[in-house]
């Protein structure tokens, strides 16, 4: 069965370092998201991904923040600066259509663990 | 501002037993609603999805109900496995929303 991967699935990373999330979303899906789960709290919507631009973002995902699609395959969380709260679980998810107000499920990979020191 | 609230916050059973966990939401206009099982340091896995005009569904051992005049859903789980042991996220999007509005989720331990 299909399913989405990340990489890596553990980061460490010094307080204003730049840091790369990578995501392969299932290969005929054309929707995609970040999502973040700080430890022992909610999972958290931070952006929406379709047709190579931003579809939604929360206000979490500030300039801080950047997404993209570098090629057929991969799609990127990028934070440029990271700052301690920045540490918890991220989350690339991917759907075949809108998968919020769409009856659509969205498929979440492993995530990536990033601590931020 | 949309909200999710679940109950309880985390609960014990004994393998077979069954249980029932509550989800109450705000989200307006309202969609959808989903069920996710989270195993610990894993992704959310879908359940059941459930539209406005759906009272219930069922994924093997798994049963969710929505009322959506309530605005209240459940999930129950029947004859319980060990492997049940997660938290269980309620889910729940709005009309030309893509984004997903998630509860804290209920941590269920099966205990042999």
């Amino acid at each position: 069965e299909p399913e989405v991967t990340q990489t890596p699935s553990h980061q460490v990373t010094q307080m204003g370092q730049e840091v790369i999330l990578r995501c392969v979303p299932i290969s005929n899906h054309l929707y995609f998201y970040w999502y973040r789960q700080i430890l022992g709290q909610k999972v958290e919507f931070l952006v929406s991904f379709y047709n190579n631009e931003i579809s939604e973002k929360s206000e979490i995902f500030d300039d801080q923040f950047s997404v993209e699609r570098p090629d057929g395959s991969n799609f990127t969380l990028k934070i440029r600066s990271t700052k301690l709260e920045d540490s918890a679980m991220y989350f690339c998810a991917s759907s075949e259509s809108s998968g919020g107000a769409a009856v659509e499920t969205q498929y979440f990979g492993p995530g990536t663990r990033l601590l931020v020191l | 501002k949309n909200q999710v609230e679940q109950s309880p916050q985390s609960l014990i059973i004994l393998e077979g037993k069954n249980c029932t966990l509550q989800c109450n939401y705000t989200v307006s206009p309202f969609s959808n609603l989903r069920w996710y099982k989270q195993d610990t340091g894993r992704g959310p896995v879908s359940l059941t999805i459930m539209t406005f005009s759906e009272n219930t569904k069922s994924n093997g051992r798994y049963t969710a109900t929505l009322d959506a005049d309530t605005k209240q859903s459940s999930l129950h789980i029947t004859a319980s496995q060990l492997s049940d042991s997660a938290s269980y996220i309620c889910v729940v999007s709005a009309i030309d929303d893509y984004k997903l509005s998630f509860g804290a989720g209920t941590t269920v331990t099966v205990r042999a």
